[in-house]
C-alpha cells in the first residue's frame, strides 16, 4: 500500500514563527501536493511539485513556500505564521499527471 | 463569524438503504474523475475513479456514474453501513492545458447512516 506520512498530527505555533510541515511518500511518486482544508471552503491547493526541485503555485500560495530536494519528501514552509493560517494541512502524492491522489492523515496547525 | 451559504449538503439514510451522492463538475475538458471518502480527523481516502471515455464503473458496493452531457457525477453506495458515514468529495482532473493535471475538489457531502 502507498504510504504518505506527515510528520506531525497536531502543531501549535505562535504568530511570526517559521513553521515546517514535512511529508514523505514511499512509492516513488513523481507528483506531490500540499492542500489546506477549512470548514466550508473544501480543499484548496497551495503548491505542487511534479519533479524533484520543481514547484508550481497552486490557488493560494501567498504566505507559503515549498521545498523538494528529494523525490520522496515535500516540505511546506510558513515563513512567518499568522492566525489565518490555522488550518488542516494535507499532503498528497501520485504517480503521474492523471493518476489518483494518495493523501496523508493531515496536520492540524493552530497559530496563536 | 458564521460562514453564510457554505454549509455542506447532507444525506441521511438508514442502514441497509442505498445511498446516492451527486456532484456537478465545472470543466467540460476534465477527463478523469475521482470519489474520495473522508472520515473525521483523517485524510481523504480513495474510493473509485472513472475516465471520461466511460459512463459507469463498479467497485465493491460502489458505482460511479458519469454524465458528460450535463457534467454530472454520482456515487452510489449499496447496502449502506454505519461505517460509511463520512464526508464524500468528488474531484475532477484535466490532464491537458495549462493546469498540469490539477485536481479540483467539490465541497463535499456529509453522509450519515443511522443504525
Amino acid at each position: 500500500d502507498v504510504k504518505v506520512t506527515q510528520s506531525s498530527r497536531y502543531l501549535v505555533k505562535r504568530t511570526g514563527e517559521k513553521v515546517f510541515l514535512e511529508c514523505v511518500q514511499d512509492m516513488d511518486h513523481e507528483n506531490m501536493f500540499w492542500y489546506r482544508q477549512d470548514p466550508g471552503l473544501g480543499l484548496r491547493l497551495i503548491y505542487f511539485s511534479y519533479d524533484v526541485k520543481m514547484k508550481e503555485k497552486g490557488d493560494i500560495p501567498e504566505g507559503y513556500s515549498v521545498s523538494r530536494e528529494k523525490k520522496e519528501r515535500f516540505s511546506l514552509i510558513l515563513e512567518s505564521a499568522s492566525t489565518n493560517q490555522t488550518s488542516m494541512y494535507l499532503c498528497a502524492s501520485r504517480w503521474d499527471i492523471d493518476g489518483k491522489l494518495f493523501f496523508g492523515s493531515g496536520t492540524q496547525l493552530s497559530v496563536l | 463569524g458564521e460562514n453564510v451559504g457554505l454549509h455542506l449538503p447532507t444525506l441521511s439514510v438508514q442502514e441497509g438503504d442505498n445511498s446516492i451522492i451527486n456532484c456537478a463538475y465545472s470543466n467540460s475538458a476534465s477527463d478523469y474523475f475521482i470519489w474520495y471518502k473522508q472520515e473525521s480527523g483523517k485524510g481523504p481516502q480513495f474510493i473509485i475513479d472513472i475516465r471520461s471515455n466511460m459512463d459507469k464503473r463498479q467497485g465493491q458496493r460502489v458505482t460511479v456514474l458519469l454524465n458528460k452531457t450535463v457534467k454530472h457525477l454520482s456515487l452510489q453506495i449499496a447496502a449502506t453501513q454505519p461505517g460509511d458515514s463520512a464526508v464524500y468529495f468528488c474531484a475532477e482532473n484535466n490532464a491537458g492545458g495549462t493546469s498540469y493535471g490539477k485536481l479540483t475538489f467539490g465541497q463535499g457531502t456529509i453522509l450519515t447512516v443511522h443504525p
